[in-house]
């Protein structure tokens, strides 16, 4: 699986938009990005996944660009429960094993 | 329906006793995941299964690790002779088939938290 690199912690305030950046400069053309979210005590839980371009669901959007070196999170009016730490992974239909980096800390404050 | 469970959420045991960690998947999921969660770190693949076979145990730490799985419902891992570096939280996954990230969705449980002492 490609290798991704993104911030380790973020703060933001209750009502912003955050947005994660995450960088896999060594993507393969069959590989999808996926983002989990984990809280304290609980295992991680998948949010969005994307190929190109943008996609969007009820939770948040994710925005590829055409080259496909990085993506970013947009989590939308964020709330004191989005704080949690958000996962970037790289894989494609081979991948199974999901390989996770130390992720992103996100810290929303009232 | 139910998500994955995981038994016990905790467990303390001391230096050289073996543990047994269960996971119940979600029904009618074929794959399953071991994965182990160090603190403050990211997850380590241990092993997976499809069905009742495991074809990649790549990711088991040592001989002291093993794991089976029940046709396609629980799972066990079992650690033997647990040393003090095993301590981690433990965490299961089970998804519709193995077709890979881009196609089949992991859905975790809530992992048991192993101390040993």
């Amino acid at each position: 699986l490609a290798k991704t690199t993104q911030p380790i912690s973020m703060d933001s305030y209750e009502g912003q938009e955050v947005n994660i950046t995450c960088s896999h400069n060594n993507i393969a053309t069959n590989d999808y990005i996926t983002w989990y979210q984990q809280f304290p005590s609980q295992g991680p839980r998948f949010i969005i996944q994307g190929y190109k371009t943008k996609v969007t669901n009820e939770v948040a959007s994710l925005f590829i660009p055409a080259d496909r070196k990085s993506s970013t999170l947009s989590l939308p009016r964020v709330s004191l429960s989005d704080t949690a730490v958000y996962y970037c992974l790289v894989g494609g239909d081979s991948s199974y094993k999901l390989i996770f980096g130390s992720g992103t800390r996100l810290l929303v404050r009232p | 329906g139910a998500g994955v469970s995981q038994s016990p959420s905790n467990k303390v045991t001391e230096k050289g006793k073996d543990v047994e960690l269960r996971c119940d998947p979600i029904s009618g999921h074929t794959a399953l995941y071991w994965y182990r969660q160090r603190l403050g770190q990211g997850l380590e693949f241990l092993i997976y299964f499809q069905g009742n076979s495991a074809p990649d145990k790549s990711g088991l730490p040592s001989d002291r690790f093993s794991a089976e799985r029940t046709g396609e419902s629980v799972s066990t891992l079992t650690i033997q002779r647990t040393q003090q570096e095993d301590s981690a939280v433990y965490l299961c996954a089970s998804s519709l088939t193995s077709g890979g990230v881009s196609t089949d969705t992991q859905y975790f449980g809530p992992g048991t938290r192993l101390t040993v002492l």
